[in-house]
């Protein structure tokens, strides 16, 4: 099993809809929880980051954080085409800044 | 406030080469961190560096080493180059101060090619 797991996708939606991208860790000692989007070619920028149980909104994200069900996920509301990348997940455990990241999910919102 | 700065963009070594590559954390960073990301094996952490000691190290071999200087720029190291090593090396920064400091940003990468 790996640490942690994304759907692969790739994951396609219209313009204007809702993306919902989700991550699945196995360490329950993990404690801050990340999202990043990568463009092709790019580096990875850090899109939300959570660390307690709940949701956290900033602008068209949400992220949502379920530790009990070790369980993280991005919501993408109002999704543009330039929302189209690949979203990485990524967890930390207790103090550590060493990040484990997920394999990543394509999204492709289509116009 | 200027972002995290990589130096070189892109590298190409033959096998059995060894490679230094350059990292400048953003302003008042303390923590850089060192990523290996690949087609195959995705995101993979090599190492991290906090106040010039390395506070972490991901399954790497010895091959790959890194060090930190007082002005919290890094620097990696990868000796006896393999085809293996092509890839995108990225590097992070982090305030590392405390609680809700953790957050790494990613410099733009060094693309290695190994021939």
């Amino acid at each position: 099993q790996k640490e942690v797991e994304q759907n692969s996708g790739p994951l396609s939606v219209p313009e204007g809809a809702i993306a919902s991208l989700n991550c699945t860790y196995s360490d329950r000692g993990s404690q801050s929880f990340f999202w990043y989007r990568q463009y092709s070619g790019k580096s990875p920028e850090l899109i939300m980051f959570i660390y307690s149980n709940g949701d956290k909104e900033d602008g068209r994200f949400t992220a949502q954080l379920n530790k009990a069900s070790q369980y993280v996920s991005l919501l993408i509301r109002d999704s543009q085409p330039s929302d189209s990348a690949t979203y990485l997940c990524a967890v930390t455990r207790g103090s550590a800044r060493q990040l484990t990241f997920g394999s990543g999910t394509q999204l492709t919102v289509l116009p | 406030k200027a972002g995290v700065t990589q130096t070189p963009r892109y590298l190409i070594k033959t096998r059995g080469q060894q490679v230094t590559l350059s990292c400048s954390p953003i302003s008042g960073h303390r923590s850089v961190s060192w990523y290996q990301q690949t087609p195959g094996q995705g995101l993979q952490f090599l190492f991290e560096y906090f106040s010039e000691t390395q506070r972490n190290k991901g399954n790497f071999p010895g091959r790959f080493s890194g060090r930190q200087f007082s002005n919290s720029r890094s620097e990696m190291n990868v000796s006896t180059l393999e085809l293996g090593d092509s890839a995108l090396y990225l590097c992070a920064s982090s305030l590392a101060g405390g609680t809700g400091t953790n957050e790494q940003f990613f410099g733009p990468g060094t693309r290695l090619t190994v021939l």
